[in-house]
């Protein structure tokens, strides 16, 4: 299958780092996509990692490790307009061009 | 640009009328996706066109569901006749492969079936 697992829910303070974990059971995809999901709002697009490694943006990272199946997104300096949640998505191109999306992880931020 | 457009932002009908969602792509794009995103499926892939061409339609739960690309600037989505379990969030997204893939979303529709 094509499995995409996050972590349901997690809190963190302000002014903290948090680290979000996306586990997947494919292979032969493209890339991975982090976005980002305020309430009520739509998906934005955060990172797009195709090559093993963490790739840096401002206060977020994204990594990837392909050989152990895993990808994680790193938010440092956390505010509280972070409080969102974050999707992980497993990107396959060619003919059949499709994310393939984890339920997201709803990260809260407490003063 | 005004990226992607999606009207009307919110939708509350009957059970049994039809619906129809309409979606305006970021100009230039060549592909264009409709999602459904609720609390326990989080987003499902339902139809996804490229170049106007309907390319995989797999997710598209039933026959209630249809949708149409006449050109690049436009897509409708219609549910006929539309059910209480329709009733979720439809999203549209746009994309192109000089921008990496990246699929960039519309504001959504918030569909509820009484």
């Amino acid at each position: 299958g094509q499995n995409i697992d996050q972590p349901t829910e997690m809190t963190a303070t302000e002014g903290a780092i948090v680290q979000i974990n996306c586990t997947y059971q494919t292979s032969g995809f493209n890339g991975l996509f982090w976005y980002q999901q305020h309430a009520g709002e739509a998906p934005t697009f955060l990172s797009y990692n195709v090559l093993d490694g963490l790739e840096e943006k401002g206060r977020f990272s994204s990594f990837l490790s392909r050989s152990k199946g895993y990808s994680y997104l790193l938010l440092k300096e956390l505010q509280m307009k972070d409080s969102a949640s974050y999707l992980c998505a497993v990107f396959f191109a060619g003919n059949n061009r499709k994310l393939i999306w984890g339920l997201g992880t709803s990260l809260a931020v407490n003063p | 640009d005004a990226g992607v457009i999606q009207s009307p932002r919110h939708e509350v009908t009957e059970m049994g009328q039809e619906v129809t969602l309409r979606c305006k792509p970021i100009s230039g794009h060549d592909y264009l996706f409709w999602y459904r995103q609720t609390m326990m499926r989080g987003l499902e892939l339902l139809i996804y066109f490229n170049n106007n061409v309907p390319i995989d339609d797999s997710g598209m739960p039933e026959d209630r569901f249809s949708a149409k690309m006449p050109n690049a600037s436009f897509s409708t989505l219609k549910i006929q006749p539309s059910e209480p379990r329709d009733s979720a969030v439809y999203f549209c997204a746009s994309g192109s492969t000089t921008s990496t893939d990246t699929q960039y979303f519309g504001p959504g529709t918030r569909l509820t079936v009484l």
